[in-house]
């Protein structure tokens, strides 16, 4: 596709479960995002690559929230042991390049119940 | 970025109007700065950005203003239209040896038609 695409649209989970997102980037960017966003916030930054590697992590909010891009494309976002609180908007954008202006997707909506 | 909560600042205006949205930054080491609208249930759409610069960018329809000396980001939208209700956010890049892209609260438009 044209755009960033990300899967599921939405998850319902139980607490304490483990969840991955998925995201694919648009074709050729080489810098990937992941954001969380709460209702009536803005996004908040999680991580980002540029390549495969991890090039700044400072918004993971503790250790059950990792993520991976393993051949510099597509990425998973994995959250361990989900809590109520997990509960947001997942957002995963892309750039061409690391400066670039990013893209956005249309979101994972993760619910934990 | 400020936590709002619920509660987005909002800017109500009559269709065909010109409509400006404010917002205040925070890193003097940001070099670059996006507007981006979000509809409801989707992800945020890149408008238009500045680099630090310049002070002055126009679109179609839209202008963005930067004073670097206040800190200070603005987006004019002229000929104000129904489907340009939406919040908008204003993000900064950091530029401190990686790009990290940060949002603003956001700002919630409704046109009156």
């Amino acid at each position: 596709g044209a755009g960033v695409s990300q899967t599921p649209s939405n998850k319902v989970t139980e607490k304490g479960k483990y969840v991955e997102l998925r995201c694919d980037p648009i074709s050729g960017h080489t810098a990937l995002y992941w954001y969380r966003q709460s209702l009536g916030q803005g996004p908040e930054f999680l991580i980002y690559f540029q390549g495969t590697g991890a090039a700044d992590d400072s918004g993971l909010p503790n250790d059950r929230f990792f993520a991976v891009r393993p051949e510099g494309s597509v990425s998973t976002l994995k959250i361990q042991r989900t809590e109520r609180g997990d509960s947001a908007v997942y957002l995963c954008a892309s750039s061409l390049g690391e400066g670039n202006t990013i893209y956005f997707g249309e979101g994972s909506w993760l619910t934990v119940v | 970025g400020e936590n709002v909560g619920l509660h987005l600042p909002t800017l109500s205006v009559q269709e065909g109007d010109n409509s400006i949205i404010n917002c205040a930054y925070s890193n003097s080491a940001s070099d670059y700065f996006i507007w981006y609208k979000q509809e409801s249930g989707k992800g945020p759409q890149f408008i238009i950005d500045i680099r630090s610069n310049m002070d002055k960018r126009q679109g179609q329809r839209v202008t963005v203003l930067l004073n670097k000396t206040v800190k200070h980001l603005s987006l004019q939208i002229a000929a104000t239209q129904p489907g340009d209700s939406a919040v908008y956010f204003c993000a900064e890049r950091l530029n401190t040896g990686g790009f990290k892209t940060i949002f603003g609260a956001g700002t919630r438009l409704f046109v009156k038609a």
